[in-house]
């Protein structure tokens, strides 16, 4: 069975600082991993995603993350964010062959001026 | 515009009242998956299909039920039998049943009951 951890609940974070957002994720096979946004009371946004090759994957919004197999974990970055970014991000995986995900219990990025 | 629309936005339902949510999809996606998300418990399958006239349970089905006669859609219904209902329902679907595409989500419906 997989599961994902997102390790912050929160993040606070000032206007034009970089961030990190965690995810680390435990599966006995090679898996997809996906990272979503969520505006409130609103559905779900891809930001990027990791099938294979490149270990850092480029997604929208100027986000990106990388892919460390031998430590299960695929951490979101920014260089600089905006009060737009505010939002809850999900960190997913779903084995490979598998369609279904499986969902950390998101973060909430807080972008104060 | 290609998507996926939920109806209703909001939902009001007496407890012992069995409820329908609605998803319909216009993207051609053969999968389709329904999510409850919780406060601070992040999103957990309910069931899924990956074909029409076939669903499966995901990891919390107890209490609802789904079918699948069209493609397109995937309506949900929460019956009384389901003791903690009050949540914000995401429908989604996805072009692959293997893996490794994006999933489309809905704008999602939020249940309360009252």
């Amino acid at each position: 069975a997989q599961s994902v951890t997102q390790l912050d609940s929160q993040v606070p974070v000032f206007e034009e600082a970089p961030v990190e957002l965690r995810c680390n994720y435990s599966s006995s096979v090679s898996v997809y991993l996906f990272w979503y946004v969520q505006y409130p009371n609103q559905g779900l946004q891809l930001l990027l995603k990791y099938l294979s090759g490149s270990t850092l994957v480029k997604g929208i919004n100027g986000f990106e993350a990388e892919f460390n197999k031998s430590q299960t974990s695929f951490h979101l970055r920014k260089p600089s964010v905006h009060i737009s970014d505010t939002a809850e991000y999900f960190c997913a995986v779903s084995d490979q062959g598998y369609s279904t995900l499986t969902f950390g219990k998101g973060t909430m990025l807080l972008v104060s001026p | 515009d290609g998507g996926i629309t939920q109806s209703p936005k909001y939902l009001f339902r007496k407890e012992g009242q069995n409820v329908t949510l609605s998803c319909e999809q216009n993207l051609n996606h053969d999968a389709m998956y329904w999510y409850r998300q919780d406060p601070g418990q992040g999103l957990r399958l309910i069931y899924y299909s990956q074909i029409v006239n076939d669903f499966q349970k995901g990891d919390i089905a107890e209490g609802y039920s789904v079918s699948r006669e069209k493609k397109e859609s995937f309506p949900l219904t929460v019956t009384s039998a389901q003791k903690n209902p009050t949540a914000f329902y995401l429908c989604a679907s996805s072009t692959r049943t293997d893996g490794g595409t994006e999933a489309f989500f809905g704008q999602g419906t939020r249940l309360t009951v009252v």
